[in-house]
Protein backbone atom coordinates (compact mmCIF):
# COMPACT_ATOMS: atom_id res chain seq x y z
CA UNK A 1 0.00 0.00 0.00
CA UNK A 2 1.17 3.81 -1.02
CA UNK A 3 1.72 5.94 1.79
CA UNK A 4 -0.67 8.51 0.01
CA UNK A 5 -3.55 6.91 -2.22
CA UNK A 6 -4.93 9.45 -5.09
CA UNK A 7 -7.53 9.28 -7.66
CA UNK A 8 -5.81 9.97 -10.99
CA UNK A 9 -9.01 10.95 -12.58
CA UNK A 10 -9.17 12.01 -14.72
CA UNK A 11 -11.58 14.57 -14.22
CA UNK A 12 -13.68 16.55 -16.36
CA UNK A 13 -15.78 19.80 -15.45
CA UNK A 14 -18.31 22.59 -16.44
CA UNK A 15 -16.50 26.01 -15.80
CA UNK A 16 -18.57 26.88 -12.56
CA UNK A 17 -18.81 23.28 -10.94
CA UNK A 18 -17.17 22.93 -7.40
CA UNK A 19 -14.65 20.32 -7.69
CA UNK A 20 -13.70 17.53 -5.11
CA UNK A 21 -10.43 15.97 -4.75
CA UNK A 22 -9.70 13.31 -2.28
CA UNK A 23 -6.63 11.39 -1.00
CA UNK A 24 -6.13 9.39 1.91
CA UNK A 25 -2.77 8.63 3.29
CA UNK A 26 -1.65 5.66 5.87
CA UNK A 27 1.25 7.22 7.50
CA UNK A 28 0.52 8.53 11.03
CA UNK A 29 3.75 10.14 11.36
CA UNK A 30 2.22 13.10 8.48
CA UNK A 31 2.18 16.28 10.43
CA UNK A 32 1.23 18.34 7.81
CA UNK A 33 -1.22 18.05 4.40
CA UNK A 34 -0.08 20.14 1.19
CA UNK A 35 -2.18 20.25 -1.78
CA UNK A 36 0.27 21.43 -4.90
CA UNK A 37 -0.76 22.41 -8.67
CA UNK A 38 0.94 20.90 -11.56
CA UNK A 39 0.45 22.35 -15.02
CA UNK A 40 1.51 20.59 -17.90
CA UNK A 41 5.24 20.19 -18.23
CA UNK A 42 6.11 22.01 -15.23
CA UNK A 43 7.19 22.00 -11.40
CA UNK A 44 4.39 21.97 -8.78
CA UNK A 45 3.66 25.26 -7.20
CA UNK A 46 2.06 24.89 -3.21
CA UNK A 47 -1.73 26.09 -3.36
CA UNK A 48 -2.90 25.16 0.37
CA UNK A 49 -1.54 23.63 3.03
CA UNK A 50 -2.84 22.87 6.34
CA UNK A 51 -1.50 21.22 10.05
CA UNK A 52 -4.61 19.94 12.08
CA UNK A 53 -8.07 18.41 11.41
CA UNK A 54 -10.44 20.63 10.06
CA UNK A 55 -10.85 23.12 7.38
CA UNK A 56 -8.93 25.89 5.86
CA UNK A 57 -10.19 28.69 2.95
CA UNK A 58 -8.33 30.62 0.48
CA UNK A 59 -10.73 32.55 -2.12
CA UNK A 60 -12.07 29.29 -3.77
CA UNK A 61 -10.18 27.15 -2.22
CA UNK A 62 -11.42 24.70 0.55
CA UNK A 63 -8.90 22.14 1.80
CA UNK A 64 -9.83 19.63 4.31
CA UNK A 65 -8.12 17.26 6.67
CA UNK A 66 -9.72 14.31 8.80
CA UNK A 67 -7.12 12.91 10.55
CA UNK A 68 -9.02 10.36 12.81
CA UNK A 69 -9.52 8.42 8.86
CA UNK A 70 -6.72 9.99 7.09
CA UNK A 71 -8.56 11.80 4.70
CA UNK A 72 -7.48 14.59 3.00
CA UNK A 73 -9.99 16.90 0.09
CA UNK A 74 -9.38 19.95 -1.54
CA UNK A 75 -12.65 21.87 -3.08
CA UNK A 76 -12.77 24.33 -5.66
CA UNK A 77 -15.81 26.79 -5.63
CA UNK A 78 -16.65 28.00 -9.13
CA UNK A 79 -14.21 26.30 -11.07
CA UNK A 80 -12.06 28.05 -14.05
CA UNK A 81 -10.58 26.76 -17.11
CA UNK A 82 -7.36 28.47 -15.84
CA UNK A 83 -7.61 25.57 -12.86
CA UNK A 84 -7.55 22.63 -15.52
CA UNK A 85 -4.02 21.07 -13.85
CA UNK A 86 -3.10 18.19 -12.12
CA UNK A 87 -3.45 18.30 -8.63
CA UNK A 88 -1.48 16.51 -6.40
CA UNK A 89 -1.74 15.95 -2.48
CA UNK A 90 1.05 15.23 -0.20
CA UNK A 91 1.84 14.59 3.59
CA UNK A 92 5.29 15.83 4.76
CA UNK A 93 7.33 13.54 6.91
CA UNK A 94 10.55 14.03 8.70
CA UNK A 95 12.58 16.62 7.30
CA UNK A 96 9.78 18.32 5.30
CA UNK A 97 10.29 15.35 3.09
CA UNK A 98 7.34 15.00 1.02
CA UNK A 99 5.07 11.85 -0.06
CA UNK A 100 2.84 12.57 -3.19
CA UNK A 101 0.03 10.74 -4.60
CA UNK A 102 -0.49 10.20 -8.20
CA UNK A 103 -1.77 13.54 -8.87
CA UNK A 104 -6.04 13.87 -10.26
CA UNK A 105 -6.02 15.41 -14.22
CA UNK A 106 -8.93 17.90 -13.67
CA UNK A 107 -10.00 19.53 -16.93
CA UNK A 108 -12.30 22.47 -16.44
CA UNK A 109 -14.59 23.09 -19.77
CA UNK A 110 -15.57 26.44 -20.87
CA UNK B 1 14.22 35.76 -11.63
CA UNK B 2 14.70 34.65 -7.70
CA UNK B 3 13.11 30.97 -7.86
CA UNK B 4 14.43 28.03 -7.96
CA UNK B 5 15.79 26.96 -11.63
CA UNK B 6 17.42 23.70 -13.22
CA UNK B 7 19.02 23.48 -16.93
CA UNK B 8 19.29 21.65 -18.95
CA UNK B 9 15.36 21.47 -19.18
CA UNK B 10 15.29 18.56 -21.52
CA UNK B 11 17.99 15.96 -21.90
CA UNK B 12 18.08 13.34 -24.33
CA UNK B 13 20.97 10.49 -24.05
CA UNK B 14 21.77 7.03 -25.37
CA UNK B 15 22.01 4.48 -23.01
CA UNK B 16 24.74 3.82 -21.38
CA UNK B 17 25.65 7.63 -21.30
CA UNK B 18 26.23 9.67 -18.33
CA UNK B 19 24.06 12.56 -17.49
CA UNK B 20 24.47 15.88 -14.96
CA UNK B 21 21.70 18.05 -13.96
CA UNK B 22 22.16 21.09 -12.53
CA UNK B 23 19.70 23.14 -9.63
CA UNK B 24 19.81 26.38 -8.26
CA UNK B 25 17.75 26.81 -5.15
CA UNK B 26 16.46 30.00 -4.08
CA UNK B 27 19.39 31.94 -2.82
CA UNK B 28 18.56 32.01 1.17
CA UNK B 29 17.01 28.33 1.45
CA UNK B 30 19.33 26.10 3.05
CA UNK B 31 17.47 22.78 2.54
CA UNK B 32 17.27 21.06 -0.83
CA UNK B 33 15.54 18.38 -2.24
CA UNK B 34 15.58 16.32 -5.11
CA UNK B 35 12.49 14.44 -6.67
CA UNK B 36 11.85 12.08 -9.60
CA UNK B 37 8.31 12.13 -11.65
CA UNK B 38 7.64 9.91 -14.03
CA UNK B 39 4.60 9.63 -16.20
CA UNK B 40 1.34 9.40 -14.59
CA UNK B 41 2.72 9.87 -11.00
CA UNK B 42 3.22 12.21 -8.42
CA UNK B 43 6.93 12.89 -7.72
CA UNK B 44 9.04 10.62 -5.36
CA UNK B 45 11.56 11.73 -3.29
CA UNK B 46 15.01 10.95 -3.88
CA UNK B 47 17.57 12.89 -1.80
CA UNK B 48 17.81 16.14 0.29
CA UNK B 49 20.80 18.55 1.79
CA UNK B 50 20.73 21.22 4.19
CA UNK B 51 23.13 23.38 3.73
CA UNK B 52 26.34 20.72 2.01
CA UNK B 53 25.25 18.00 4.07
CA UNK B 54 23.53 15.00 2.43
CA UNK B 55 21.21 13.66 5.15
CA UNK B 56 18.78 11.37 3.65
CA UNK B 57 18.93 9.35 0.39
CA UNK B 58 16.05 7.32 -1.10
CA UNK B 59 16.12 3.70 -1.22
CA UNK B 60 15.35 5.09 -4.71
CA UNK B 61 18.35 6.75 -5.48
CA UNK B 62 20.63 3.37 -6.84
CA UNK B 63 25.07 3.60 -6.86
CA UNK B 64 24.97 5.14 -10.56
CA UNK B 65 23.34 8.02 -9.01
CA UNK B 66 24.98 10.68 -6.89
CA UNK B 67 24.09 14.38 -5.82
CA UNK B 68 26.53 16.93 -4.29
CA UNK B 69 25.76 20.71 -3.09
CA UNK B 70 29.25 22.22 -2.96
CA UNK B 71 29.21 24.99 -0.48
CA UNK B 72 25.93 24.58 0.31
CA UNK B 73 24.73 26.45 -3.10
CA UNK B 74 23.87 25.01 -5.98
CA UNK B 75 23.18 21.16 -6.64
CA UNK B 76 24.14 18.34 -9.09
CA UNK B 77 22.57 15.27 -9.64
CA UNK B 78 24.41 12.95 -11.77
CA UNK B 79 23.43 9.57 -13.23
CA UNK B 80 26.01 7.43 -14.62
CA UNK B 81 25.55 4.20 -17.20
CA UNK B 82 21.62 5.78 -17.47
CA UNK B 83 19.02 3.06 -18.55
CA UNK B 84 16.02 3.46 -20.45
CA UNK B 85 14.07 3.39 -16.53
CA UNK B 86 16.06 6.03 -15.70
CA UNK B 87 13.42 8.72 -18.56
CA UNK B 88 11.51 10.64 -16.12
CA UNK B 89 11.58 14.26 -15.21
CA UNK B 90 14.17 15.43 -12.51
CA UNK B 91 12.68 18.32 -10.14
CA UNK B 92 14.66 20.33 -7.56
CA UNK B 93 13.12 22.26 -4.54
CA UNK B 94 14.20 23.72 -2.00
CA UNK B 95 13.11 25.59 1.23
CA UNK B 96 13.95 27.38 4.14
CA UNK B 97 14.04 26.20 7.46
CA UNK B 98 11.89 27.57 10.10
CA UNK B 99 9.49 29.26 8.19
CA UNK B 100 6.64 28.10 6.13
CA UNK B 101 6.96 24.72 5.32
CA UNK B 102 6.57 25.57 1.13
CA UNK B 103 9.15 23.23 -0.97
CA UNK B 104 9.47 26.01 -3.67
CA UNK B 105 9.72 23.52 -6.69
CA UNK B 106 12.11 24.06 -10.16
CA UNK B 107 10.87 23.63 -13.37
CA UNK B 108 11.94 20.45 -13.99
CA UNK B 109 14.67 18.36 -15.79
CA UNK B 110 13.24 16.07 -18.68
CA UNK B 111 15.92 13.29 -19.09
CA UNK B 112 14.99 10.83 -22.03
CA UNK B 113 17.49 7.89 -21.91
CA UNK B 114 16.80 5.77 -26.10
Amino acid sequence: QKEVEQDPGPLSVPEGAIVSLNCTYSNSAFQYFMWYRQYSRKGPELLMYTYSSGNKEDGRFTAQVDKSSKYISLFIRDSQPSDSATYLCAGEGSNYKLTFGKGTLLTVNP
Amino acid sequence: DTGVSQNPRHKITKRGQNVTFRCDPISEHNRLYWYRQTLGQGPEFLTYFQNEAQLEKSRLLSDRFSAERPKGSFSTLEIQRTEQGDSAMYLCASLTSGGINEQFFGPGTRLTVL
